[in-house]
């Protein structure tokens, strides 16, 4: 069974650029959550994408977008980045609709990004 | 809104020996799943244990347990018999298995095992 998984480990961009960020679900799930973590802080959510839906948005700005593909892996978009964007940017995956003890999210080892 | 208090931003710990960490919550719902999970400096959130709402057992996984006081809004983990590769920062989380599935963290408790 192959875990999350998430590229780039690292980025460095500078304010103003734009990011994306991947996320490949684990096998047999159907659902992407991605969280973003400052540093010293416990992860924040941003978003969640269901059967390529938006399932759910946390509060963050319409520049923070997503996309869910046909095989759910997933993309982070970040717009015109601000330095307080730097951050641990994680994902999970998980089973919605399989019945209780399906929707465990389990996460990928996440992405470092610092917008200079 | 679901929010989650963990009161003790670090503990220490003997090797071998038995340790607590705390974690209050709120919620309106009546439904919700509680979890720990442990991110080590590899940074990767691993699960440690989840409880459902509904289930009075208290949840255990090998050295790991919870005690899960449902009216008083609380859901500590016990670690007995502490090892080196225990040592990680320990978020509890709350989630809402209707509507959007998102979890909510707390601030976190590092933990740090003295050999």
């Amino acid at each position: 069974e192959t875990g999350v998984t998430q590229s780039p480990t690292h980025l460095i961009k500078t304010r103003g650029q734009q990011v994306t960020l991947r996320c490949s679900s684990q096998s047999g799930h159907n659902t992407v959550s991605w969280y973003q973590q400052a540093l010293g802080q416990g992860p924040q959510f941003i978003f969640q994408y269901y059967r390529e839906e938006e399932n759910g948005r946390g509060n963050f700005p319409p520049r923070f977008s997503g996309l869910q593909f046909p095989n759910y892996s997933s993309e982070l978009n970040v717009n015109a980045l601000e330095l307080d964007d730097s951050a641990l940017y994680l994902c999970a995956s998980s089973l919605l609709g399989g019945g209780r003890n399906t929707d465990t999210q389990y996460f990928g080892p996440g992405t470092r990004l610092t917008v200079l | 809104a679901q929010t989650v208090t963990q009161s003790q931003p670090e503990m220490s710990v003997q090797e071998a020996e038995t340790v607590t960490l705390s974690c209050t919550y709120d919620t309106s719902e009546s439904d919700y799943y509680l979890f720990w999970y442990k991110q080590p400096p590899s940074r990767q959130m691993i699960l440690v244990i989840r409880q459902e709402a509904y289930k009075q057992q208290n949840a255990t996984e090998n050295r790991f347990s919870v005690n899960f006081q449902k009216a008083a809004k609380s859901f500590s983990l016990k670690i007995s018999d502490s090892q080196l590769g225990d040592a990680a920062m320990y978020f509890c989380a709350i989630l809402n298995p209707q509507g959007a599935q998102k979890l909510v963290f707390g601030q976190g408790t590092r933990l740090t095992i003295n050999p």
